[in-house]
C-alpha cells in the first residue's frame, strides 16, 4: 500500500488566491513526522514545513500552513496569497520513528501552476 | 541555499561505466541520505549514513555503494551503469536522525 498519497497530479490557482494541496498518509507508527518540499523547475528540493504527529497545533511558516487531521490521516498544504514563484512541484513526505531508519517516504507530487 | 553541496551538477556517461557522486553535508550535520528521483520510480530512498556508519538501506542496487568519510562528506558510487540509472540523485543531510532533512541541488546523471 502507498504510504503517501497525493491525488492531484496537477493544480491551477489564480495569483493572490489560496490553494490546498492534498496529502494522505498511511502508518501504524504512533510517532511520525510529515513534511512538504517544493521542487521548482530548476530541480532543487526546498523544505517548506514540518508537522509532528504529537504536535497539538497545525504548523505554519509564513504563507504556508499544514492542515493536519490525524484521524483522517491527512496533512494538506495550504498556500495563501499565491505568487507566480510558487509554480513548482510539491511533495509530501513522511518519516516514521520506529526502527533505525529515518528516511523520508515521498508521495508522487502535485504540479502547481499559478496563473497571472 | 540549503548548505548541502553536491558535485558534479551534471554527468553524462556511457553504459557499463562507473561514476562517483559527492556530497558535503551542512556544517554540523551528522546524517547523510541519498535519494534517487526518476520519472518512473519517483523519489526513492537509497541509503543513510550517520557519523560514518551505515544506518539504513532502501532500494539501492547491488551495483551501487556509498560511504561517509571522517570529515562527514559522502560519496555514492554507481557502477556497471545502465540506461535506467539515468536520474536525479539527491543528497540530504540532517543534524541527527530526527531533524529536518535539507537537500542538495542534486546531480543529474544521464547514461547513454
Amino acid at each position: 500500500a502507498q504510504k503517501i498519497t497525493q491525488t492531484q497530479p496537477g493544480m491551477f490557482v489564480q495569483e493572490k488566491e489560496a490553494v490546498t494541496l492534498d496529502c494522505t498518509y498511511d502508518t501504524s507508527d504512533p510517532s511520525y513526522g510529515l513534511f512538504w518540499y517544493k521542487q521548482p523547475s530548476s530541480g532543487e528540493m526546498i523544505f517548506l514545513i514540518y508537522q509532528g504527529s504529537y504536535d497539538q497545533q497545525n504548523a505554519t511558516e509564513g504563507r504556508y500552513s499544514l492542515n493536519f487531521q490525524k484521524a483522517r490521516k491527512s496533512a494538506n498544504l495550504v498556500i495563501s496569497a499565491s505568487q507566480l514563484g510558487d509554480s513548482a512541484m510539491y511533495f509530501c513526505a513522511m518519516r516514521e520513528a520506529s526502527g533505525s531508519a529515518r528516511q523520508l517516504t515521498f508521495g508522487s507530487g502535485t504540479q502547481l501552476t499559478v496563473l497571472p | 541555499d540549503s548548505g548541502v553541496t553536491q558535485t558534479p551538477k551534471h554527468l553524462i556517461t556511457a553504459t557499463g561505466q562507473r561514476v562517483t557522486l559527492r556530497c558535503s553535508p551542512r556544517s554540523g550535520d551528522l546524517s547523510v541520505y541519498w535519494y534517487q528521483q526518476s520519472l518512473d520510480q519517483g523519489l526513492q530512498f537509497l541509503i543513510q549514513y550517520y557519523n560514518g556508519e551505515e544506518r539504513a538501506k532502501g532500494n539501492i542496487l547491488e551495483r551501487f555503494s556509498a560511504q561517509q568519510f571522517p570529515d562527514l562528506h559522502s560519496e555514492l558510487n554507481l557502477s556497471s551503469l545502465e540506461l535506467g540509472d539515468s536520474a536525479l540523485y539527491f543528497c540530504a543531510s540532517s543534524e541527527g536522525q530526527q531533524e529536518t532533512q535539507y537537500f542538495g541541488p542534486g546531480t543529474r546523471l544521464l547514461v547513454l
